[in-house]
């Protein structure tokens, strides 16, 4: 059974940035078959996807987070990581990371296998 | 960016109900929508995808139809455990966006 396990630090100041790495166990991060994801959710709000990343480094970001956004992957650990710059408390939210069905072609696209989620504080 | 909506934001059922929740996008997304389940403190699920696609091992209560702008999620008979928030996602775009949600409790 897939399981994806997010970690990084729970507190994060303003301005500086916030680091998360999502583990990916039961399965290889490498299949050709998904990218995988980045989502949000402020608390007591929405989702928001924040970005995805294939395994050969491929990514595209949400245009509104994009300037401070870089999702990478390290295939040997099975991990891949998000980075965001410059937060403000307007960034604290339950971060999840999840797999990313993309097969297009038969409109399959969606996030399937989700991480516990984490929850990041920005203050000071 | 694709804007999506839903309605209503909230509903109050008994078990047994019969629940229907839509959700609009601001253009034709063809049937590129999904919709998932999130309850207090877990992480979304997977119920519906392409419209009307049932996800495996989802209960075949929920379905899903629509096409274009205007999808509907139906629960035909709720039970206790779909006390929960829906929330459709448009995955058409490249950047993919969710409705603000629906949250669905005991009357």
């Amino acid at each position: 059974q897939l399981q994806l396990q997010e970690s990084g630090p729970g507190l994060v100041k303003p301005s500086e940035t916030l680091s998360l790495t999502c583990t990916v166990s039961g399965g290889s991060i490498s299949s050709s078959s998904y990218y995988w994801g980045w989502i949000r959710q402020p608390p007591g709000k929405g989702l928001e996807w924040i970005g995805s990343i294939y395994y050969s480094g491929s990514t595209y970001y949400n245009p509104s987070l994009k300037s401070r956004v870089t999702i990478s992957v390290d295939t040997s650990k099975n991990q891949f990581s998000l980075k965001l710059s410059s937060v403000t408390a307007a960034d604290t939210a339950v971060y999840y990371c999840a797999r990313h069905v993309r097969e297009v072609l038969t409109l399959r696209i969606f996030f399937d296998y989700w991480g516990q989620g984490t929850l990041v504080t920005v203050s000071s | 960016d694709i804007q999506m909506t839903q309605s209503p934001s909230s509903l109050s059922a008994s078990v047994g109900d019969r629940v229907t929740i839509t959700c609009r996008a601001s253009q034709s997304i063809s049937s590129y929508l999904n919709w998932y389940q999130q309850k207090p403190g877990k992480a979304p699920k997977l119920l519906i995808y392409a419209a009307s696609s049932l996800q495996s091992g989802v209960p075949s209560r929920f379905s899903g139809s629509g096409s274009g702008t205007d999808f509907t999620l139906t629960i035909s008979s709720l039970q206790p455990e779909d006390f929960a928030t829906y929330y459709c996602q448009q995955s058409y775009s490249t950047s993919s966006t969710f409705g603000p949600g629906t949250k669905v409790d005991i009357k």
